[in-house]
Formats: structure tokens, sequence, C-alpha cells
């Protein structure tokens, strides 16, 4: 029940197409969900986040959608640009924990 | 930069030795999250404190052990080493006590550790 589902594990997307990550979970006591981006050699970093009251949020071409009832949530990255590359992290926040997915390879050919 | 101070970045090392991660916070930042980053585990979340206390803990095998000192620095203690132990690990930090209020951890570039 601490786990979060994370798909695909890796997505090849063409520049300026739309790259979609699904993220699913099941303890409704999570009640914060960050997306992390990661580039090679670095550490993640905190990329867009929601709370489950709010169905959408959108900041720039990055936009997570939120469905409560299903507990599952998405990152849409609109006009996808080869310098979004990267290994995307969905999370879901409790008080005391954050729990990661495992993670989804995006690689945007020029 | 997110503030966060991460050494060694490398190290080799064989099986059944004890190594030692030192993670600086970011200036301000109480808390301090360890997780281990594997290719078919992502990340892992292994322990956090908070200003000097064990705030949460999470998949941290009995071989590892963690602190954090007065000077908010912490270490990740990491003994008798298997070769499953080879992973980047991660040091986090956030200026809350509770992750669920801004979510935000900032993360240093991490320790790649192999063990031979």
């Amino acid at each position: 029940q601490q786990q979060v589902k994370q798909s695909p594990q890796s997505l090849i997307v063409q520049k300026g197409g739309i790259s979609i990550i699904n993220c699913a979970y099941e303890n409704t006591a999570f009640d914060y969900f960050p997306w992390y981006q990661q580039f090679p050699g670095k550490g993640p970093a905190l990329l867009i986040a929601i709370r489950p009251d709010v169905s959408e949020k959108k900041e720039g071409r990055f936009t997570i959608s939120f469905n409560k009832s299903a507990k599952q949530f998405s990152l849409h990255i609109m006009d996808s640009q080869p310098g979004d590359s990267a290994t995307y992290f969905c999370a879901a926040s409790m008080v005391d924990k954050i729990i990661f997915g495992k993670g989804t390879r995006l690689h945007i050919l020029p | 930069d997110s503030g966060v101070t991460q050494t060694p970045k490398h190290l080799i090392t064989a099986t059944g030795q004890r190594v030692t991660l030192r993670c600086s916070p970011r200036s301000g930042d109480l808390s301090v999250y360890w997780y281990q980053q594997s290719l078919d585990q992502g990340l892992q979340f292994l322990i956090q404190y908070y200003n000097g206390e064990e705030r949460a803990k999470g998949n941290i095998l009995e071989r590892f052990s963690a602190q954090q000192f007065p000077d908010l620095h912490s270490e990740l203690n990491l003994s008798s080493l298997e070769l499953g132990d080879s992973a980047l690990y991660f040091c986090a930090s956030s200026a809350e006590v509770r992750t669920d209020l801004t979510g935000e951890l900032f993360f240093g570039e991490g320790s790649r550790l192999t063990v031979l």
C-alpha cells in the first residue's frame, strides 16, 4: 500500500510530440503528489506538484492530471523538446515520507 | 546547484567492507533524507532525520545506519557490504519536517558506490 506504480519504464517521443507518463497509488493517506526530473549525473529536482483537491495543474509545457477516485495521476509534456530527455519520477507524499515511482526514462528524438 | 553536498562522489570497495557517506544539507534545512537508487528499484527511501533526531524509516537494512550531527550534516554508514549494495546513494534536504507540506526535496548529486 506504500507503493507508487509508474509506467512506462521508458518512452521515446518525437520532437514536438506529447509525452505522457502515468502513475497509480493505493494509500489514500497520500496527499501531495510531486514529479521530479533527473538528468544524467545529477540528483532529482522538483518539476511540478499537485494536491488531490485539484484535478489539473499546468506550468508551461508541463501538466499534471489527477484522478482522485481512480487514484491515478499523470504527467503530460506538451511540445516535447530534446532538452526534456531525462528520467522522470512521480511521487506520493504523506506526513513523514515521500515514496517514489521507479522512474521513466524519456528520450525525445530531434 | 541544489545546495546539498555529498561526498565522496565515487567509491569502490570490496565485499565485507564498511563505508561512510557524508551529506551537508542546504543552509538552514533541518531535514535530511537518504535514498538508494538502483536501476531496477528506482529511488528507495532509507531514512529521514530532522534536527538530529530520526524521524522516519524506510527500507533500510540492519547493516546500514545513519545519524545527523549537531551541525546538521548527516552520515550514512554501510557495513558488511554485499555486491547488491552497489547503487547511487542520494541525500536530500528540506526545510520542513513534514513531507506533505511542500513536498520539495533538494537532492545532492549522489555518491556512487561500487562493491566488487
